[in-house]
């Protein structure tokens, strides 16, 4: 079946300017993350959705950053007004039910580059 | 909150030789340790997971140990091939908390 999916693969954009990142987690699963990938840093967690509960946000650097799940399903990460150190991959991941110990399966990523 | 340390950053080795991977935790309730592979320019899949009841599992040419009294956890992969080259996290979670993964460790195994 289909896997994980994420829009656009690369983004270019200026110093200042809002982006919008999207993710389609394979269909049923209830449990979506998003994760930043900066060279170095590993996996850092930013945001996690488990389905109608609130979101975990615990991991979001600044109040720049903001996410939406709809529906339970597609999910879009903004981050306004951006700064050169929001470059960086952009990695969703879903998971069947949202427990900790369910395989997580991740997206293709969103390479972000802010000039 | 959960802090996992992973070492070392990179690792080279030749064809057949093993490698060993170490991470260590902070976080005592942590219960389950899974390990993701990312080959250059993919996204990471999850190839071994362990949990706390457990101190070694094997699948093939690769394996997990943990110690809980001492809060780590490695991954071994023996017969090391080209294929094998990535960058491998490891990551640690309990019941209620999302996973925490460690830097990254590139793996590169030359013919």
């Amino acid at each position: 079946g289909a896997g994980v999916s994420q829009s656009p693969s690369n983004k270019v954009t200026e110093k200042g300017k809002d982006v919008e990142l999207r993710c389609d987690p394979i269909s049923g699963h209830t449990a979506l993350y998003w994760y930043r990938q900066s060279l170095g840093q590993g996996l850092e967690f930013l945001i996690y959705f488990q389905g109608n509960s609130a979101p975990d946000k615990s991991g979001l650097p600044s109040d720049r950053f903001s996410a939406e799940r709809t529906g339970g399903s597609v999910s879009t990460l903004t981050i306004q007004r951006t700064q050169q150190e929001d470059s960086a991959v952009y990695l969703c991941a879903s998971s069947p039910t949202g427990d900790p110990t369910d395989t997580q399966y991740f997206g293709p990523g969103t390479r972000l580059t802010v000039l | 909150g959960e802090n996992v340390e992973q070492h070392p950053s990179t690792l080279s080795v030749q064809e057949g030789d093993s490698a060993v991977i170490k991470c260590t935790y902070s976080d005592s309730a942590s219960n389950y340790f899974p390990w993701y592979k990312q080959e250059l320019g993919k996204r990471p899949q999850l190839i071994i997971d362990i949990r706390s009841n457990v101190g070694e599992k094997k699948d093939q040419r690769i394996a997990v140990t943990l110690n809980k009294t001492a809060k780590h956890f490695s991954l071994h992969i023996t017969e090391t091939q080209p294929e094998d080259s990535a960058v491998y996290f490891c990551a640690a979670s309990h019941g209620y908390s999302t996973l925490t993964f460690g830097k990254g460790t590139m793996l590169l195994v030359s013919p």
